[in-house]
């Protein structure tokens, strides 16, 4: 079947601006999490998503942040006044169920550049 | 908190020889340990986990691991590199006292295999 999808794949902005970053689960899957990755750096835990709520955000840097998943099924990942700082790749993750045991699926990423 | 050390960010070896890749965590509670392997452009790609039961724990591609309780580490070997085992690995662990799925991830070892 079909894994976890992210667009777009690479995404370049200007300081300032605002960015909205897709990832489709796979299909059936209640649990979602985003992370991002520096260079030279593991993911950073993000925030999870049970269902529509976001069980924690606590991995959110500030306000700009911000996640929905309106329908239990796709989220986006919003990022306000953009920082060259929040430069990095944004990975998704769903598993089945969300138990802290199961296996996370993760999605290409999407490579964002803020200049 | 939890939180995992990759002993070297970089190793090489000869094809043929022996893989061997350092991870140790920090954790209140004995946790869900996990490997991950990373190609370029690609999504993480689960190698292995442990969660109870035996400590060594066989994955994909003739990987292994053994958690060791008392040294708190999960290091990952495969006895024979092959030049497609070139990527870039990380270690994760989840901690089970605390909300579920959320994963602390090392900062990656890049494996390079010399023919």
């Amino acid at each position: 079947g079909a894994g976890v999808s992210q667009t777009p794949s690479n995404k370049v902005t200007e300081k300032g601006k605002y960015v909205e970053l897709r990832c489709d689960p796979i299909s059936g899957h209640t649990a979602l999490y985003w992370y991002r990755q520096s260079l030279g750096q593991g993911p950073e835990f993000l925030i999870y998503f049970q269902g529509t709520g976001a069980a924690d955000d606590s991995g959110l840097p500030n306000d700009r942040f911000f996640a929905v998943r309106p329908e239990g099924s796709v989220s986006t990942l919003k990022i306000q006044r953009t920082e060259r700082g929040d430069s990095a790749v944004y990975l998704c993750a769903s598993s089945p169920a969300g138990g802290y045991q199961e296996t996370q699926y993760f999605g290409p990423g999407t490579r964002l550049l803020v200049l | 908190a939890q939180s995992v050390t990759q002993l070297g960010s970089h190793v090489s070896v000869s094809e043929g020889a022996l893989v061997l890749l350092r991870c140790n965590y920090s954790s209140s509670v004995p946790p869900y340990l996990f490997w991950y392997v990373q190609y370029p452009n690609q999504g993480l790609q689960l190698l292995l986990k442990y969660t109870t039961g035996a400590t060594l724990v066989k994955g994909i591609n003739g990987f292994e691991a053994e958690f060791k309780k008392s040294e708190t580490s999960f290091h990952l070997t495969k006895p024979s590199a092959h030049m497609s085992d070139a990527a870039e690995y990380f270690c994760a662990v989840s901690d089970r006292d605390t909300n579920a799925g959320k994963s602390t991830f090392g900062d990656g070892t890049t494996l390079t295999v010399k023919p």
